[in-house]
């Protein structure tokens, strides 16, 4: 999507190894979001941010870091990756906290063997 | 917690019928309601926002309406096309909250 990119695309993992994922926009928005879906659990919440250096929690952040030391860049950090987070991430950005609507990016598959 | 529901949740038409996606969420405190595409192994893509004042929006052949009070909203496609065969979403984003909930999905096919 135009404005927001993620990287990488794909990623193989192996079991216990750190991975991080960045998220880059050029929206100059305020809020920044990581999500992750699963077959049968749709899209869920991982961590947000709310500027730089200001992050929270979302339903399902156990296991996950997240780093925002720049308006435009947002990092997910898997501390020591394990098989249930092979996952397709998700980043999102909002101007209001999502009054305005969100974007999102075009998502990070990640496979952990 | 809010919950959001989409029925059907696969649905296959042929080329040019209409046809009207559902969603439903349980707490009416929301600042808008926004529609998704998401074809497979893509990201997804916002098709339209109704924020919680309005009652409708439309983009080409398509329609959105809320009826917030009710926790319902109705995604509406005129003449559908093969190329709208993909995966609606729509999610809430809930007032005082820093989240956007989710419906899992209506699966799409159009058949020519």
């Amino acid at each position: 999507d135009a404005g927001i990119t993620q990287s990488p695309r794909h990623k193989v993992t192996e079991t216990g190894t750190p991975v991080t994922l960045r998220c880059h926009q050029t929206e100059n928005h305020r809020y920044m979001y990581w999500y992750r879906q699963d077959p049968g659990h749709g899209l869920r919440l991982i961590h947000y941010s709310y500027g730089v250096k200001d992050t929270d929690k979302g339903e399902v952040s156990d296991g996950y870091s997240v780093s925002r030391s720049k308006t435009e860049d947002f990092l997910l950090t898997l501390e020591s990756a394990t098989s249930s987070q092979t996952s397709v991430y998700f980043c999102a950005i909002s101007d209001f906290g999502g009054v305005g609507g969100y974007t999102f990016g075009s998502g990070t598959r990640l496979t952990v063997v | 917690k809010q919950e959001v529901t989409q029925i059907p949740a696969a649905l296959s038409v042929p080329e040019g019928e209409n046809l009207v996606l559902n969603c439903s969420f349980t707490d009416s405190a929301i600042y808008n309601l926004q529609w998704f595409r998401q074809d497979p192994g893509k990201g997804l893509t916002s098709l339209l926002l109704i924020q919680s004042s309005q009652r409708e929006q439309t983009s080409g052949r398509l329609n959105a309406s809320l009826d917030k009070s009710s926790g319902r909203s109705t995604l509406y496609i005129a003449a559908s096309q093969p190329g709208d065969s993909a995966t609606y979403l729509c999610a809430v984003t809930q007032t005082g909250a820093n989240n956007l909930f989710f419906g899992t999905g209506t699966r799409l096919t159009v058949i020519p």
